[in-house]
């Protein structure tokens, strides 16, 4: 079974940040905090990951809280593009037989509107 | 190539017939894997790859789900006789290393009839 929680669905309007949460209150130390996004009839898109610092790239910001229970993946200037369904995953990051596995929960349904 | 194909792109297939879905992954990545997602719903582990081994196939519903890899690059997901709870879009990944970096590819949508 997955081991992050997200609501099904958001509205974001276009141009405003957009902030996904998720929780994982079970979260193991050794885990990092994944995000991925499937855009419609495509496949899962990695977005950044971390494990208890904020994170930045050019797609997204990524904020755990301290006690690492949940984060927020932070859109910041959504576009029509970012509509998709964004999943938060917990693994061990790293190669290594044990750790390959991604375990997937529904996601959340993101729609930027216009 | 640059990405992760996958064909074909849409499968519909009768109940009771085989199918076969081919996975060309990424040139040099090492681990491979096959996801089944159902609809409204989160990709499930099929089974995992390294090279030509096939290290985990926990995931395969039954045996009528056969993956094999056998020159450790293109990989082909076979489903006998194919049943309506079948239907799914059938996603491979590729990375380098076991755990980081996965790229999917977009997946074949399978429809059986």
């Amino acid at each position: 079974d997955a081991k992050t929680t997200q609501p099904p669905s958001m509205d974001c309007a276009e141009g405003r940040a957009a902030n996904l949460p998720c929780n994982h209150s079970t979260i193991s130390g050794n885990e990092y905090v994944y995000w991925y996004r499937q855009i419609h009839s495509q496949g899962p898109q990695y977005i950044i990951h971390g494990l208890k610092n904020n994170e930045t790239n050019e797609m997204a910001s990524l904020i755990i809280t301290e006690d690492r229970k949940s984060s927020t993946l932070i859109l910041p200037h959504a576009t029509l593009r970012d509509t998709a369904v964004y999943y938060c995953i917990v693994r061990v990051a790293g190669g290594g037989h044990s750790n390959y596995q991604l375990i997937w929960g529904a996601g959340t349904k993101l729609i930027i509107k216009p | 190539g640059a990405g992760v194909s996958q064909s074909p792109r849409y499968k519909v297939a009768k109940r009771g017939q085989d199918v076969a879905l081919r996975c060309d992954p990424i040139s040099g990545h090492v681990s491979l894997f096959w996801y089944q997602q159902a609809l409204g719903q989160g990709p499930e582990f099929l089974t995992y790859f390294q090279n030509e081994a096939q290290l985990d196939k926990s995931g395969l519903p039954s045996d009528r789900f056969f993956a094999e890899r056998p020159e450790g690059s293109v990989s082909t997901l076979k489903i006998q006789r194919t049943q309506q709870e079948d239907s799914a879009v059938y996603l491979c990944a590729s990375s380098l290393g076991g755990g980081n970096g996965y790229t999917f590819g977009s997946g074949t949508r399978l429809t059986v009839v």
